[in-house]
């Protein structure tokens, strides 16, 4: 299973678009790059999901470049309600869907 | 439509004693996987049950088993409670041949006294 390595924390103001990049230099061929939020004691929350170029959804973008080795997901004018740990994760779209989960990056909105 | 459910929230159990976890995955879904969440780490996968039998483990000891119903849902069990199993367990589910993330539920915060 693919490594990733992220940030530990990060801090941002309301209204500010914060980004988040995401390292998985041995990401393999099969593999997907997911996106998960988790507020204190709830389990995480599935964000946004992408194999290549840019994905969007309702809550946020995920841009990963062509070599694949890294992924950025982009958050839009982040509010208070968005202080959370964030985590990437790579993982076969087939069964073994084992996501390894990593330590996550700690992001703090403040007013 | 119901999400992941996790039975019970809360449980308080002494060293030494045997617990049981349950969950119900979501609507449609056919694969159930359990983590272990200590206090200010990620998630750490334990296992993975997929048609009743486990097809994927993590680096748990075999003091941790687990089963899936044939209605999918899915218990953990621990055995021989340690202080150190203290933590959230979550349950997590999908559906087979999708690319779709996990839905977790909110998990059971186990305490061992």
């Amino acid at each position: 299973l693919a490594k990733t390595t992220q940030p530990i924390s990060m801090d941002s103001y309301e209204g500010q678009e914060v980004n988040i990049t995401c390292s998985h230099n041995n990401i393999a061929t099969n593999d997907y790059i997911t996106w998960y939020q988790q507020f204190p004691s709830q389990g995480p929350r599935f964000i946004i999901q992408g194999y290549k170029t840019k994905v969007t959804n309702e809550v946020a973008s995920l841009f990963i470049p062509a070599d694949r080795k890294s992924s950025t997901l982009s958050l839009p004018r982040v509010s208070l309600s968005d202080t959370a740990v964030y985590y990437c994760l790579v993982g076969d779209g087939n069964y073994g869907q084992n996501f390894v989960f990593g330590p996550g990056t700690r992001l703090s909105v403040l007013p | 439509d119901a999400g992941v459910t996790q039975s019970p929230t809360h449980l308080i159990k002494t060293r030494g004693q045997q617990v049981t976890l349950r969950c119900s995955p979501k609507s449609g879904h056919d694969t159930v996987s359990w983590y272990q969440q200590a206090l200010g780490q990620g998630p750490q996968f334990i296992f993975q049950y997929y048609e009743e039998e486990e097809r994927q483990r993590g680096n748990f000891p075999d003091r941790f088993s687990g089963h899936q119903f044939p209605n999918y849902s899915s218990e953990l069990n621990v055995n021989a409670l340690l202080l150190g199993d203290s933590a959230l367990y979550l349950c997590a589910s999908f559906r087979q041949a999708t690319n779709y993330g996990y839905t977790f539920g909110s998990g059971t915060r186990l305490t061992v006294v």
